[in-house]
């Protein structure tokens, strides 16, 4: 168990929708972070935010935004759902934004567009 | 294109045999790698890392070998068990950056016969 806890565990929602993805990081993480599992595909960065505010920025499409809450739990918004967004969406975290040390990630959530 | 790359999408080897899991990446200005180990329906799990102040890095049966003049790094397990079975993913990130974004190579799966 990472301590790092994503709900749902699985999505099935149709194009045009809207879903939003809940993490809630480690005891004492201030740094949470997002990433896509795409079929076939590595993980991809999505979006990392410390302590409420954004602090990287990778592909993230426009259609899908986040945000840290004071109680440093992060949901991850997305939008104008199309086919190619199913995907496994992961959440890490870390206890500071940068420098040598790892993340620890969630289970995921399975997202599924029908 | 393709940062961090895992060549060798799958792997399998004898229990009590060495499995070497090797990763290649193209930017020299990459500081901090990690290995990750990742069972179905789960999230990856951090095994080990390595500073690219350090050659080698060793944490029982897992050892991490890096060769900076090649951009090369590899992950030895010995003895492999039929427990280590699962999908590997190495991950580097530029470590003296105040971000933590990991670029994931593709993965390799491992499959340890008992």
């Amino acid at each position: 168990d990472s301590g790092v806890t994503q709900t749902p565990k699985h999505l099935i929602t149709a194009t045009g929708q809207r879903v939003t993805l809940r993490c809630s990081p480690r005891s004492g993480d201030l740094s949470v972070y997002w990433y896509q599992q795409s079929l076939d595909q590595g993980l991809q960065f999505l979006i990392q935010y410390y302590n409420g505010e954004e602090r990287a920025k990778g592909n993230i499409l426009e259609r899908f935004s986040a945000q840290q809450f004071p109680d440093l739990h992060s949901e991850l918004n997305l939008s104008s759902l199309e086919l190619g967004d199913s995907a496994l969406y992961f959440c890490a975290s870390s206890v500071s934004p940068g420098g040598n040390q790892p993340q620890h990630f969630g289970d995921g959530t399975r997202l599924s567009i029908l | 294109d393709q940062q961090v790359k895992q060549n060798s999408p799958s792997l399998s080897v004898q229990e009590g045999r060495i499995s070497i899991l090797n990763c290649d990446y193209t930017n020299s200005m990459f500081d901090y790698f990690l290995w990750y180990k990742k069972y179905p329906a789960e999230g990856p799990t951090f095994l080990i890392s390595i500073s690219s102040i350090k050659d080698k890095n060793e944490d029982g049966r897992f050892t991490v070998f890096l060769n900076k003049s090649a951009k090369h790094l590899s992950l030895h397990i010995v003895p492999s068990q039929p427990g280590d079975s699962a999908v590997y993913f190495c991950a580097a990130k530029f470590g003296s950056s105040n971000t933590g974004k990991l670029i994931f190579g593709q993965g390799t799966t491992l499959q340890v016969k008992p």
